[in-house]
């Protein structure tokens, strides 16, 4: 099984600065990580696949970069809406389809 | 509009069953899979299971091999999960989550999600 690891555990940052998290697999995954946003009380919704690719309605100031062990999602100027849990995900070898523990981006 | 939502949650003693449902609207069984995934009060997401689109494949997660079974009527655009056995360490909200990508198993993460069905493990 592939460990997804994540960090920092919690980022504080304020509105309209950049945030950076990070992803790490046991071994490679290639390209083949996703990243979601979860609200409290909410679902978890698919930000970007590929590594890169933003899915549909994702807005631009959230991008993703990184292949094999180390990933990146970068908020390049943090809105009100942005201040959730963002998980990775890794789909390259499965199953299980595991997710890593999780980023809780705060308002500093 | 692509929808899923979930129902059959609820307070269930160890050891005894229960079955989730996972309806669907905007989309076909058979070009899609779906998946289940959980999160425990407070922690983060574990995939559970998933039902390939064309229904022949089913994987579960080791936690729950054996005990949990994904079925789907697709007359109903219904999923199931059976759950049986149930341990205290199953309580988690449960959701359904459809692939991105049509005919694939899984890949390019998980695009649609129900708003999720609590279940409690409790005596």
């Amino acid at each position: 099984e592939i460990v997804m690891t994540q960090s920092p555990a919690t980022l504080s940052v304020s509105p309209g600065e950049r945030a950076t998290l990070s992803c790490r697999a046991s071994q490679s995954v290639n390209s083949n990580l996703a990243w979601y946003q979860q609200k409290p009380g909410q679902a978890p919704r698919l930000l970007i696949y590929g590594a890169s690719t933003r899915a549909t309605g994702i807005p631009a100031r959230f991008s993703g970069s990184g292949s094999g062990t180390e990933f990146t999602l970068t908020i390049s100027s943090l809105q009100s809406e942005d201040f959730a849990i963002y998980y990775c995900q890794q789909y390259n070898n499965w199953p299980p389809w595991t997710f890593g523990q999780g980023t809780k981006v705060e308002i500093k | 509009q692509v929808q899923l939502v979930e129902s059959g949650g609820g307070v269930v003693q160890p050891g005894r069953s229960l079955r989730l449902s996972c309806v669907a609207s905007g989309f076909s069984f058979s070009r899609y899979g779906v998946h289940w995934v959980r999160q425990a009060p407070g922690k983060g997401l574990e995939w559970v299971a998933l039902l390939s689109y064309d229904g022949n494949n089913k994987y579960y997660a080791d936690s729950v091999r054996g005990r949990f079974t994904v079925s789907r009527d697709t007359s109903k655009n219904t999923l199931y999960l059976q759950m049986n056995s149930l341990r205290a360490e199953d309580t988690a909200v449960y959701y359904c989550a459809k692939d991105n990508l049509y005919t694939s198993l899984g890949m390019y993460g998980f695009d649609i999600w129900g708003q999720g069905t609590m279940v409690t493990v409790s005596s």
